[in-house]
């Protein structure tokens, strides 16, 4: 099993719509936890950290299932500019190793 | 005003050679990495410094030589390049090595080896 798995996708989701995806990660120790977007060809950029009680910034929500060991995102109403790759991120038990998810690509259609 | 800068942003060279790849920041941060992107887009962490002393050092062929020679600068040199090193290679930094941090990206070094 991959420390850290995502659905590669393309979700394909219509403009205003809501999308959600999920991430799992295999290490029960990992304490830190982030999301990410990567535009095509261009650096990833953090989107978001995920907090042990769930947090939101605008029309993105991020929550955490330790007891199953996976994360999620949630966009609301989304835009065209949304379109992206997702990556999850999780640190590595201890250390200071952050470990990347190879992503869920998104297509907002209009 | 760029945060994290690098220098080629490509990089087309034959197999055989060596190169050099600069990053910059502009942060202030202790630490800086070097991840590799390969095609299937994962992003692998290759190595990361933190005020200028080597933290991480994954299982990356011995070719690869990272050098720091203040916090602001870490470079990588590749020796004697092969297909398989065909690549992005995103240099980032954080303020400290806290696993907390957000990490700042350069805009990449798309390295080609024919």
């Amino acid at each position: 099993r991959k420390e850290v798995e995502q659905d590669p996708g393309p979700f394909n989701v219509p403009e205003g719509a809501t999308v959600a995806f999920n991430c799992t990660y295999s290490n029960s120790a990992s304490q830190s936890f982030f999301w990410y977007r990567q535009d095509c060809r261009k650096e990833p950029k953090l989107l978001m950290s995920v907090y042990s009680s769930g947090n939101e910034d605008g029309r993105f929500t991020a929550q955490l299932n330790r007891a199953s060991q996976y994360i999620s995102l949630l966009i609301r109403d989304s835009k065209l500019s949304d379109s992206a790759t997702y990556l999850c991120v999780v640190n590595k038990r201890s250390n200071y190793q952050l470990i990347w998810g190879a992503g869920t690509k998104l297509i907002i259609k209009p | 005003d760029t945060a994290v800068s690098q220098t080629p942003k490509y990089l087309v060279t034959q197999m055989g050679n060596d190169k050099s790849i600069k990053c910059e920041q502009n942060l202030g941060h202790d630490t800086m990495y070097w991840y590799k992107q390969d095609s299937k887009k994962f992003l692998k962490i290759m190595f990361s410094y933190n005020n200028k002393e080597l933290i991480i050092n994954e299982t990356v062929p011995n070719r690869f030589s990272p050098k720091s020679p203040d916090k602001a600068h870490l470079n990588l040199h590749i020796n004697s390049l092969e297909l398989g090193d065909s690549a992005v290679y995103f240099c980032a930094s954080s303020q400290d090595l806290g696993q907390a941090y957000e990490q700042y990206f350069g805009p990449g070094t798309r390295l080609t080896v024919t």
